[in-house]
């Protein structure tokens, strides 16, 4: 089946800094790819559309500014999180669709936690 | 907007027992449904969709679920649970409309406590 690895698994970072969040497809193309976050016992929320080529689009509420999304090629999708706060801490998980049957694959989701 | 309800936050039940997590969604057309597993750690896990066709879907780990277009549900059950199957149950939906191209809107979970 097809894989979506993540990397780092999990981070921690300064208030004020920025992290970035690679999402990739490891055996498929994907033109486009979904960002999610999830909070802690919460459900996932979709935060952006990352299309390859072209700009993410992004939720109504997610600050583009602060979430930049990049989608380099057919198999890289990343996030970015600028001047993290503590607020940002979250699970940030990355998915991508396969296939006409619109199944989607999830990374195993990145643990961001700003001190 | 679609939107995906379950009802229940938390369900407690014994092991070998029988099982039934119920979802409700809310959207104008024929929805692609999906459950999906979440264990402490891990990532998500498909358990099974529903697209299109026959409307009990089989999926794996021994799980199935009925859609049901009246009811506008989708619930998930399963004859025997063991007691890995403790976890986080998430119910989907995504646009038949948008061709692959949206996210998908997730329930906000149950959580499955499995008892000796």
């Amino acid at each position: 089946g097809a894989v979506v690895s993540q990397h780092p698994s999990w981070v921690i970072c300064k208030s004020g800094t920025s992290v970035k969040i690679e999402c990739r497809s490891l055996d498929f193309q994907a033109t486009t790819m979904f960002w999610y976050r999830q909070f802690p016992k919460q459900s996932l929320m979709l935060m952006a559309t990352s299309n390859e080529g072209s700009k993410a689009t992004y939720e109504q509420g997610v600050e583009k500014d602060k979430f930049l999304i990049n989608h380099a090629s057919l198999t890289l999708s990343t996030l970015t999180v600028t001047s993290a706060h503590p607020e940002d801490s979250s699970f940030y998980i990355c998915s991508a669709p396969q296939g006409v049957s619109y199944e989607q694959y999830f990374g195993p989701g990145t643990r961001l936690t700003v001190t | 907007a679609q939107s995906v309800t379950q009802p229940d936050i938390h369900i407690t039940v014994s092991e070998g027992a029988s099982l039934e997590l119920r979802c409700n969604y809310s959207y104008g057309a024929t929805p692609y449904l999906f459950w999906y597993v979440q264990s402490p750690g891990q990532g998500l896990q498909l358990l099974l969709k529903y697209f299109s066709g026959d409307t009990l879907v089989q999926g794996i780990k021994g799980f199935e679920a009925e859609f049901k277009r009246s009811q506008s549900s989708f619930n998930l059950r399963k004859p025997s649970v063991h007691w890995s199957d403790a976890a986080e149950y998430f119910c989907a939906v995504v646009s038949l409309l948008g061709g692959g191209a949206d996210g998908l809107t997730f329930g906000k979970g149950t959580h499955l406590i499995i008892q000796p």
